[in-house]
């Protein structure tokens, strides 16, 4: 089974601080991704990537930024968080673009305060 | 561009009742539609698919039949558990691209 893993399940921070998301697959996936959900505007991409040190703005970029140095590792960075960025975050998978499944970690609910 | 149009929730059904959860796509290419499912506190998993016209995807009882003259996708199930309570999302997939357009997503809560 896939396995896409989330470094926390909650997170509270302050305005201002610098906030590291981590999302790690197990599969050898090409294409990671990450999503922010909330209440009434369903999921929004913030950035994916298909490669290793790749990586390509989704719908809603801004304020966020992204690392991914390793295959199975992507990082969403939010380099001075502020209160409109208290969010769930999800991160997922996919093999390649040919196969259209994601595959969806547990995700990370973030505070900011 | 794409979008994808569901119906607003939340959708309360007592157990055993018919479930229709509604969805409407446009799209700029020649999609593969999904409906992925969020049970509480957990992340999205893949419930059906299906990658051309009239096709039928169908998973737990749950189906859904890709409607191209319509523009269409509604999720539907003959009876329905206490345990299906989640939220539903509806997804498209235009060919050739690694991303997904999701619609808002619909909560469905079922009592007993």
């Amino acid at each position: 089974d896939v396995k896409v893993t989330q470094s926390s399940r909650y997170l509270v921070k302050r305005t201002g601080e610098k906030v590291f998301l981590e999302c790690v697959q197990d599969m050898d996936h090409e294409n990671m991704f990450w999503y922010r959900q909330d209440p009434g505007l369903g999921l929004r991409l913030i950035y994916f990537s298909y490669d290793v040190k790749m990586k390509e703005k989704g719908d809603i970029p801004e304020g966020y930024s992204v690392s991914r140095e390793k295959k199975e590792r992507f990082s969403l960075i939010l380099e001075s968080a502020s209160t409109n960025q208290t969010s769930m975050y999800l991160c997922a998978s996919s093999r390649d673009v040919s196969q259209e499944t994601q595959y969806f970690g547990p995700g990370t609910r973030l505070l900011v305060l | 561009g794409n979008s994808v149009t569901q119906m607003e929730g939340p959708v309360t059904l007592s157990e055993e009742a018919f479930l229709t959860i509604n969805c409407t796509y446009t799209a700029t290419g020649y999609p593969s539609l999904f409906w992925y499912v969020q049970y509480p506190g957990e992340g999205l998993q893949l419930l059906l698919k299906a990658t051309k016209a009239d096709d039928k995807g169908s998973n737990k009882g749950f189906e859904a039949t890709y409607r191209k003259e319509t523009t269409s996708f509604h999720l539907e199930k003959g009876s329905v558990q206490v345990s299906d309570s989640a939220v539903y999302f509806c997804a498209l997939r235009v060919s050739g691209y690694s991303t997904l357009t999701f619609g808002k997503g619909t909560m469905l809560l079922v009592s007993p």
